[in-house]
C-alpha cells in the first residue's frame, strides 16, 4: 500500500525556518517525481515545488522561489521541504504528493495526509 | 486568481446529475494538455478522481466521468449520493509557466 506521511509542521514566527519531511513507503520511491502542494485552509490548491527522480532537477513556484527548497534522500525514501524566511502567506497545509506522467506533465495519484504550517507573530 | 476557472459551487438532489466545468485557455487545456480531477472530502487530503481527461483510477465509481473539448473540461457525476458532497478540483499544465502545473479554484458540491 502506497503511503506518504508528512511531519515537521508547526507554528513559527515570520522570518523563521522549518523543515518538512515526507516518508514514503509501499512503492519504489526513486523512480517517481515528487511534489509539494499546499492549501491555505478554506482555499484552493497551489503547486509549490517539484523534484525529479534523482534530485538533480527542481523547480519551485515563483511565490516561494529562493525561500522554500525541495530535496530528497532516495536511500531513506524521504522527501523534504526546507522552508526559510517564512511569511504569513506561507500558512497552509502542505501535502507531499507522488507524480505520475512524464515529459514534465505530471498528475498526482497519491497524497499524504498533510501537515499544517502556521506563520504568525 | 486561478489559471483554470471553476464555478465556486454546484448543487443537486440525490439521484440527479451534476456537471462541473473547468475553463482554461490556449496555453493550457487548449494547447492539448490533459486534464485531471481530484475530490477532497471534508477534512481529508485530495484524492485522484479522473486522470488523462476521461480515465478513472481503480475504485472510483463509474458515476464519475470526465470530458474535454477545446479550452474546457467537465466532470459529470450521475446518480448523486450524499457521500459525493465534497470539493472538486481540476488540474492541467500550462505551457507558459515553469513547473507547468495549474489548478482550478475548486468547486463545492452540495447534495441537497
Amino acid at each position: 500500500e502506497v503511503q506518504l506521511v508528512e511531519s515537521g509542521g508547526g507554528s513559527v514566527q515570520p522570518g523563521e525556518s522549518l523543515r518538512l519531511s515526507c516518508e514514503a513507503s509501499g512503492f519504489t520511491f526513486n523512480i517517481y517525481w515528487m511534489y509539494w502542494v499546499r492549501q491555505v485552509p478554506g482555499n484552493g490548491l497551489e503547486w509549490v515545488s517539484l523534484i525529479n527522480t534523482d534530485g538533480s532537477s527542481t523547480i519551485s513556484a515563483d511565490s516561494v522561489k529562493g525561500r522554500l527548497t525541495i530535496s530528497r534522500d532516495n536511500a531513506k525514501n524521504t522527501l523534504y521541504l526546507q522552508m526559510n524566511s517564512l511569511r504569513a502567506e506561507d500558512t497552509a497545509v502542505y501535502y507531499c504528493v507522488r507524480g505520475r506522467g512524464g515529459s514534465g506533465r505530471y498528475y498526482f495519484d497519491y497524497w499524504g495526509q498533510g501537515t499544517l504550517v502556521t506563520v504568525s507573530s | 486568481q486561478s489559471v483554470l476557472t471553476q464555478p465556486p459551487s454546484v448543487s443537486g438532489a440525490p439521484g440527479q446529475r451534476v456537471t462541473i466545468s473547468c475553463t482554461g485557455s490556449s496555453s493550457n487545456i487548449g494547447a492539448g494538455n490533459d486534464v485531471y480531477w481530484y475530490q477532497q472530502l471534508p477534512g481529508t487530503a485530495p484524492k485522484l478522481l479522473i486522470y488523462t481527461n476521461t480515465n478513472r483510477p481503480s475504485g472510483v465509481p463509474d458515476r464519475f466521468s470526465g470530458s474535454k473539448s477545446g479550452t474546457s473540461a467537465s466532470l459529470a457525476i450521475t446518480g448523486l449520493q450524499a457521500e459525493d458532497e465534497a470539493d472538486y478540483y481540476c488540474q492541467s499544465h500550462d505551457n507558459s509557466l515553469s513547473g507547468y502545473v495549474v489548478f482550478g479554484g475548486g468547486t463545492k458540491l452540495t447534495v441537497l
